[in-house]
């Protein structure tokens, strides 16, 4: 099993760019979710789904958009990207309570 | 709303000794608490798990304590050694079925 993966590892854009942050795991967990990690902040829930077809908001879901098609991929997209932006951005997928992450994403903001 | 604080952002301890984290939180009452390890530049990995009804649990040199009263958890590592050094990540159960609340981590280094 490869578990979580994630692309690109990392993605430099300017500000107003769009662009799709991929997410797929094959361990047929049906919930997933994304964060955000920024220094002295901790890992903040951008949004989540429970299964596909289901998606809800996390803390932190303005400017990002999400989809789940499949079980087996979670897309995150922004629409319009802005330097608040710049963030390491990971996903993970939930299986009995235990949260398996993946490698992440490195996102600068221009 | 929840808060959660790990009461150190750095912890700095000598080969062979104990490390202590701290994790407290407010303003909930958590059907479970979690451990996770973060590498630089990797995401966090699964450590351990204690639910409210049980007050500590072991996974080799890993011990969790979990005291609802206190609205505390304290997570230690015996004889730690230079590669236990990383940043450790205490979560809570955010009242949905993978929902997780994290807290800020707390970077242990183990010196030689």
């Amino acid at each position: 099993n490869a578990g979580v993966t994630q692309t690109p590892k990392f993605q430099v854009l300017k500000t107003g760019q769009s662009m799709t942050l991929q997410c797929a795991q094959d361990m047929n967990h049906e919930y997933m979710s994304w964060y955000r990690q920024d220094p002295g902040m901790g890992l903040r829930l951008i949004h989540y789904s429970v299964g596909a077809g289901i998606t809800d908001q996390g803390e932190v879901p303005n400017g990002y958009n999400v989809s789940r098609s499949t079980t087996e991929d979670f897309p995150l997209r922004l629409l319009s990207a802005a330097p608040s932006q710049t963030s390491v951005y990971f996903c993970a997928s939930t299986f009995r309570e235990t949260q398996y992450f993946g490698p992440g994403t490195r996102l600068l903001v221009l | 709303s929840q808060k959660i604080e790990q009461n150190s952002e750095a912890l700095n301890i000598q080969e062979g000794k104990t490390a202590t984290l701290t994790c407290n939180y407010t303003n909930y009452s958590p059907a479970y608490l979690q451990w996770y390890r973060q590498d630089p530049g990797r995401g966090p990995v699964f450590l351990l798990l204690i639910r409210e009804n049980e007050k500590e649990k072991r996974k080799e040199r890993l011990k969790v304590t979990f005291d609802t009263t206190l609205k505390q958890s304290l997570f230690h590592i015996t004889a730690s050694q230079p590669a236990d050094s990383a940043t450790y990540l205490c979560a809570l159960d955010g009242g949905s079925q993978g929902n997780l609340i994290f807290g800020k981590g707390t970077k242990l280094s183990v010196k030689p």
